[in-house]
Order: structure tokens, then C-alpha cells, then sequence
């Protein structure tokens, strides 16, 4: 079992560039989130889905979408991108009833 | 205001060591749960624990141990004879719904030889 993926690893975008983040699990869970950690920062909430097409705002959501149209995937879109979106993105899954999040390796985003 | 503080941005000892991360949290659901994560050098993030509000037990395992506290509000992280292989920045963490996970801000651990 894979557990949590993401791809890519690393990225570089210049400003006003557009980009999916991609996240995989195959550990059955319904709940999936997307935080950013800046440097020397905790991680933030941007956005969370507790199932197929269910999904929410978290703490940081502006200049970021979402979309769950299966279990299994949960993309981050960046639109436009800004030097202030230049972090690490963490997907995480959690099951219903441990609240215990389970997290991918991270994609490391630059935006010049 | 924060949800969850670490007062302690970072912390140095020296091998064998008992070192206490501190962890403070804010709620005013009756029913949440608090977490701890190691973040090595490598990046990845590793749970550690979890505890739910209405279990205020006191947790060993191995060299790690947690003490809960809801009086004041307290989950703090001792890790006993620290190691080289301790060091890591670590994450305490709440969550008053599967929605809201709220993470502070860190304590990053040196342990040196």
C-alpha cells in the first residue's frame, strides 16, 4: 500500500502561472485535506473534503481550489500564482472516527 | 487568537538529556483531540500520539511520554535520555472536528553528541 502520494515533488512556477497539485490515497478513508507550511511555520488548513463531492473552506483557502470526484483523489488547483503561495503542500487523510491525519511527503512549490 | 501554542521555538541539549516540549490549547468544545508530530530533517511528518479530551491518562511509550492536562489546558511531550536521532522540529496539534485541525507552530529539538 502507497498510502498517501503526491505529485510533483517539486515545482517551480513563475507569477501568474496555473498548476494542479495532485494527491492519491489508496487507504480508503473519506476525509481529505490539503494544508501549506511556510518556512519555519506550522501547517495550515487550506482546504478539506469529507467525502465525493463535499468539500470546504479551511483557514488559508484564497488563491486555491479543490475538487473530489472520487475517494481516491483530492487536487489542489492554483490559478494564478503569487511569490506569497512559495511553500510546502501537505495532503493528509484521516478515517471517521480517529481524527489522526495521515500525510503524504509533500510537494515543495516555488513561485518567481 | 491561537488555538495551539509552543512557546518554545527551539531547544538544545545534549545526548541523554530529558527535554519537555510544552503545548499549550484553546477550545471550548467538550469533546476534541490533541496530537503530536515529529518532522525530521527529511520533511516528512510522522504521528507520534493522539488523545481524546475525555481520556486525561498520562501516556509512556519507550522513551516518550505525554502528560495531559485539562485544568490547564496542557498536553506536553518529555522525551527521556534524548538522542542524535531526536532532533526534529515537532508539531502539537488539535482537532475539535474532522474539519478543524489546527496546528502551533512548532518546537524544533537539537540534540548534539
Amino acid at each position: 500500500n502507497a498510502g498517501v502520494t503526491q505529485t510533483p515533488k517539486f515545482r517551480i512556477l513563475k507569477i501568474g502561472q496555473s498548476m494542479t497539485l495532485q494527491c492519491t490515497q489508496d487507504m480508503n478513508h473519506n476525509y481529505m485535506y490539503w494544508y501549506r507550511q511556510d518556512p519555519g511555520m506550522g501547517l495550515k488548513l487550506i482546504y478539506y473534503s469529507v467525502g465525493a463531492g463535499i468539500t470546504d473552506k479551511g483557514e488559508v483557502p484564497n488563491g486555491y481550489n479543490v475538487s473530489r470526484s472520487t475517494t481516491e483523489d483530492f487536487p489542489l488547483r492554483l490559478e494564478l500564482a503569487a511569490p506569497s503561495q512559495t511553500s510546502v503542500y501537505f495532503c493528509a487523510v484521516s478515517g471517521t472516527s480517529t481524527h489522526e491525519q495521515f500525510f503524504g511527503p509533500g510537494t515543495r512549490l516555488t513561485v518567481l | 487568537a491561537q488555538k495551539v501554542t509552543q512557546a518554545q521555538t527551539e531547544i538544545s541539549v545534549v545526548e541523554k538529556e530529558d527535554v519537555t516540549l510544552d503545548c499549550v490549547y484553546e477550545t471550548r468544545d467538550t469533546t476534541y483531540y490533541l496530537f503530536w508530530y515529529k518532522q525530521p530533517p527529511s520533511g516528512e511528518l510522522v504521528f507520534l500520539i493522539r488523545r481524546n479530551s475525555f481520556d486525561e491518562q498520562n501516556e509512556i511509550s519507550g522513551r516518550y511520554s505525554w502528560n495531559f492536562q485539562k485544568s490547564t489546558s496542557s498536553f506536553n511531550f518529555t522525551i527521556t535520555a534524548s538522542q542524535v536521532v531526536d532532533s526534529a522540529v515537532y508539531f502539537c496539534a488539535l482537532s475539535e472536528a474532522l474539519g478543524k485541525f489546527y496546528f502551533g507552530s512548532g518546537t524544533k529539538l537539537n540534540v548534539k553528541p
